[in-house]
């Protein structure tokens, strides 16, 4: 059985930095691509950022919202993936969820088939 | 970047009948689009991908259809498991966008 877990989560001052992890069980980790997807209380869904399988490079690739602050990583021995976020603002306070990415090889690219079950991050003074 | 609108923002529907919900894409996603279904305080999942595959375990009174700019989630015979909010999602450009949802609730 798929099972992404969410940890890390948590309430942090603005400015500051937090690690969020997924642990995936289930499947051969290292065979697919991460994603992060966060969810602002009430309301929709908000892609943050995708790293690919070594595979297809283990390249990254993220939302403008968050770019040049938020850093996905990837361990495939310990079948964890990260998400560092630097320079927290109020505006990131979020369920965070970890999504497996399905590769669809003939025009490469991903939809989500798996989800986890989220970690709120909140972001306040 | 894309910009992905649904419609209605809520759809009122009775149990046992059809819901149709919208999805429009600003440009061109090809058949690269995805339905989720969210339930409170659960998770999405998935539904639908291609514009048109059941996923996994999914019934098939859900159906998907479109391509390009249009698409459409149907499904045939609202059950009470199916009142939740959906999201259509496109992945053939980056950055990847969510539309902003479709609440389905009892009429």
């Amino acid at each position: 059985e798929v099972q992404l877990v969410e940890s890390g989560g948590g309430l942090v001052q603005p400015g500051r930095s937090l690690r969020l992890s997924c642990t995936a069980s289930g499947f051969t980790f290292g065979d697919y691509a991460m994603s992060w997807v966060r969810q602002a209380p009430g309301k929709g869904l908000e892609w943050v950022g995708f790293i690919r399988s070594k595979a297809y490079g283990g390249t990254t690739e993220y939302a403008a919202s968050v770019k040049g602050r938020f850093t996905i990583s990837r361990d495939d021995s310990k079948s964890i993936a990260y998400l560092q976020m630097n320079s927290l603002k109020t505006e990131d306070t979020a369920v965070y969820y970890c999504t497996r990415g399905v590769v669809v090889v003939a025009v490469t690219r991903y939809y989500f088939d798996y989800w986890g079950q989220g970690t709120l991050v909140t972001v306040s003074s | 970047e894309i910009v992905m609108t649904q419609s209605p923002a809520t759809l009122s529907v009775s149990p046992g009948e059809r819901a149709t919900l919208s999805c429009r894409a600003s440009q061109s996603v090809s058949s690269n689009l995805a339905w989720y279904q969210q339930k409170p305080g659960q998770a999405p999942r998935l539904l639908i991908y291609g514009a048109s595959t059941r996923a996994t375990g999914i019934p098939a009174r859900f159906s998907g259809s479109g391509s390009g700019t249009e698409f459409t989630l149907t499904i045939s015979s609202l059950q009470s498991e199916d009142f939740a909010v959906y999201y259509c999602q496109q992945y053939n450009n980056w950055p990847l966008k969510f539309g902003q949802g479709t609440k389905v609730e009892i009429k």
